[in-house]
């Protein structure tokens, strides 16, 4: 079974440009998730979907952040403009349904210079 | 606010040696508590508990759950090289999962 595909693995970008990382998840997962890491921490939920349809983003800083997961599917996540204090590990998660355990894809380290 | 708290934060322990990894939550509305693996990349899932004193165990870890006492336990016997790394908690409250800060395990040969 292919696991949660993220993209780039890597993003060296300078401060106030635009970035978006994009996520293909497991097949048949319904629901999806965005999560930032930062350096030794928990990742922290940015916003979950239930296939198209976002029904958690209280903790997505929508100022400059912003998401889509078309046709229920892969999702992309965008930081326009970014900020140094945006410099993290962007993972993506999907799971069957919520309340299942939830798989990870590697992630995107984002640099912020 | 959930919180979730684990310790150590990091342990260096001589291959062969047992390790027992923390973790304490206070979360409303529980439903579930996971533990994750994290090397260089993606968390691995690695148990899902629901019920008090039931052990999960796959191969040389094991992990136990207390909700009346709030924690959990990790434990790692006859450790490797290849058990070093990131060991993260994480607690499911409603449908959100919160994460400790994680356990940093290195094991020295």
């Amino acid at each position: 079974e292919a696991g949660v595909v993220q993209s780039p693995r890597y993003k060296i970008i300078e401060k106030k440009q635009p970035v978006a990382f994009w996520c293909n998840p497991i097949s048949g997962h319904n629901t999806l998730y965005w999560y930032r890491q930062n350096l030794g921490q928990g990742p922290e939920l940015l916003i979950r979907y239930e296939n198209e349809e976002a029904v958690d983003d209280s903790q997505l800083p929508k100022d400059r952040f912003s998401a889509e997961r078309l046709k229920g599917v892969d999702s992309t996540l965008k930081i326009q403009p970014a900020e140094l204090g945006d410099s993290a590990v962007y993972l993506c998660a999907s799971s069957l349904s919520v309340n299942q355990p939830q798989h990870f894809g590697d992630g995107t380290r984002l640099s912020i210079l | 606010e959930d919180k979730v708290v684990q310790s150590p934060l990091s342990l260096v322990v001589h291959e062969g040696d047992t390790v027992t990894l923390n973790c304490s939550y206070e979360v409303t509305n529980f439903r579930s508590l996971l533990w994750y693996k994290q090397e260089k990349k993606a968390p691995t899932f690695l148990f899902m508990l629901t019920s008090s004193g039931i052990e999960k165990k796959s191969g040389r870890l094991s992990s136990i759950l207390d909700k009346k006492e709030l924690f959990s336990i990790l434990n790692i016997t006859a450790t490797q090289t290849g058990d070093s790394a990131i060991y993260l908690c994480a607690v499911e409250s409603g449908s959100r999962l919160t994460f400790g800060e994680g356990t940093q395990l290195t094991v020295n040969p």
